[in-house]
């Protein structure tokens, strides 16, 4: 079955870091750019930063929101998407979705992951 | 940066309505758009990507049109499973979601 699954939400203070997880399964995630996109609470999606696959040298793009806070990374051996989360803000808090890339290839949607920055 | 604009932010329309929602990019994207619909509680789903090309599975009431800037979803006949709120995004570059349209019952 295609499927990815987010882990490692939570409640965390302003300032505190949290990472998140991605397991995909089902597909080549070698061969997949992989993205996430957060949804806050009432709000629409916005997308946070990418990471291009190995054979595309593996580099990163943010959004100017995330960018120097947000780091993503990947671990082919394991199939798992990473977003490492520092200087956690109350306006991170949201859905965390994990994605393939929006071009003309599978789309495939992970259930989410709630983080909540509070004190 | 490319700006996305998104229209209208919501509308009520009755089973059976033909639904059309407009999405503009501030610049030329040629024709890498996607349209994706979101239910309450659900991750979203892709209806269209490349601008037109349905994904496989999605009923043929749904159509995209447009390439440059101008881009629309129409839905020929809406039914009861349709009201949701509807995303575009663009990808020509980084990805930038439009601000959504909200469908709901009449």
């Amino acid at each position: 079955e295609v499927q990815l699954v987010e882990s490692g939400g939570g409640l965390v203070n302003p300032g505190g870091s949290l990472r998140l997880s991605c397991a995909a399964s089902g597909f080549t995630f070698t061969n997949a750019w992989m993205n996430w996109v957060r949804q806050a609470p009432g709000k629409g999606l916005e997308w946070l930063g990418r990471i291009k696959r190995k054979t595309d040298r593996g580099t990163t793009d943010y959004a100017a929101p995330v960018k120097g806070r947000f780091t993503i990374s990947r671990d082919d051996s394991k199939n798992t998407l990473y977003l490492q989360m520092n200087s956690l803000r109350s306006e991170d808090t949201a859905l965390y979705y994990c994605t393939t890339d929006p071009g003309p290839i599978e789309s495939i949607w992970g259930q989410g992951t709630m983080v909540t920055v509070s004190s | 940066d490319i700006q996305m604009t998104q229209s209208p932010s919501s509308l009520s329309a009755s089973v059976g309505d033909r639904v059309i929602i407009t999405c503009r990019a501030s610049q030329g994207i040629r024709n890498d758009l996607g349209w994706y619909q979101q239910k309450p509680g659900k991750a979203p789903k892709r209806l269209i990507y490349l601008a037109s090309t349905l994904e496989s599975g999605v009923p043929s009431r749904f159509s995209g049109s447009g390439s440059g800037t101008e881009f629309t979803l129409t839905i020929s006949s809406l039914q009861p499973e349709d009201f949701a709120t509807y995303y575009c995004l663009q990808h020509n570059g980084y990805p930038l979601f439009g601000p959504g349209t909200r469908v709901d019952i009449k």
